[in-house]
């Protein structure tokens, strides 16, 4: 039973437009999140994370936002750049969980067409 | 560069061998993380170590064993391997449980 859910494979964005990930999740225990970004050949990197009392968290181009009454939580790309084309993973973990107990989606596959 | 480095990068054995993953996470992280992911599949956590113990373990094979060594580097064990085994193999560190994980890149394990 998967507890992280990432419901698109993949997305298709172009140039300078919002990219719209989705992630949703079912245990209501989760109260942190996170997402990780990974090109080819390579491991996953973090990208940004929030916590549980927050709603919203914004990195520069990145934004995460939470809904907790849904258990989902996107993340925003404005404006997409060519190189932001990677797989990228929600993850959550489990309240009093090290960052390392991580439970992660199955990725969805972003492109961003010049 | 995440400052993990995993070896080897690429591993094909038959089923029913016997194969070490090797480990070394960034200068100064004491916890090492073991995932595996398999074809469409996300990331699955496998076990964690911190300064050479055990701290949890997740859907890991009895078939499988790991642990942390004094220079803190980290070896996965997987025997009696199986064509389902095939994966991709990530270690991942962090100096603290609350630290982001840094993750090599992967070892690929064929077993055929």
């Amino acid at each position: 039973d998967q507890q992280v859910k990432q419901n698109s494979p993949s997305l298709s964005v172009q140039e300078g437009r919002i990219s719209i990930l989705n992630c949703d999740y079912t245990n209501s225990m989760f109260d942190y999140f996170l997402w990780y970004k990974k090109y080819p050949a390579e491991g996953p990197t973090f990208l940004i994370s929030i916590s549980s009392i927050k709603d919203k968290n914004e990195d520069g181009r990145f934004t995460v936002f939470l809904n907790k009454s849904a258990k989902h939580l996107s993340l925003h790309i404005v404006p997409s750049q060519p190189g932001d084309s990677a797989v990228y993973f929600c993850a959550a973990i489990n309240y009093g969980g090290s960052q390392g107990n991580l439970i992660f989606g199955k990725g969805t596959k972003l492109s961003v067409k010049p | 560069d995440s400052g993990v480095t995993q070896t080897p990068k690429h591993l094909i054995t038959a089923t029913g061998q016997r194969v070490t993953l090797r480990c070394s996470p960034r200068s100064g992280d004491l916890s090492v993380y073991w995932y595996q992911q398999s074809l469409d599949q996300g990331l699955q956590f496998l076990i964690h170590y911190y300064n050479g113990e055990e701290r949890a373990k997740g859907n890991i094979l009895e078939r499988f064993s790991a642990q942390q060594f004094p220079d803190l580097h980290s070896e996965l064990n997987l025997s009696s391997l199986e064509l389902g085994d095939s994966a991709l193999y990530f270690c991942a560190s962090s100096w603290t449980g609350d630290s982001p994980l840094h993750f090599g890149n992967g070892t690929r394990l064929t077993v055929t």
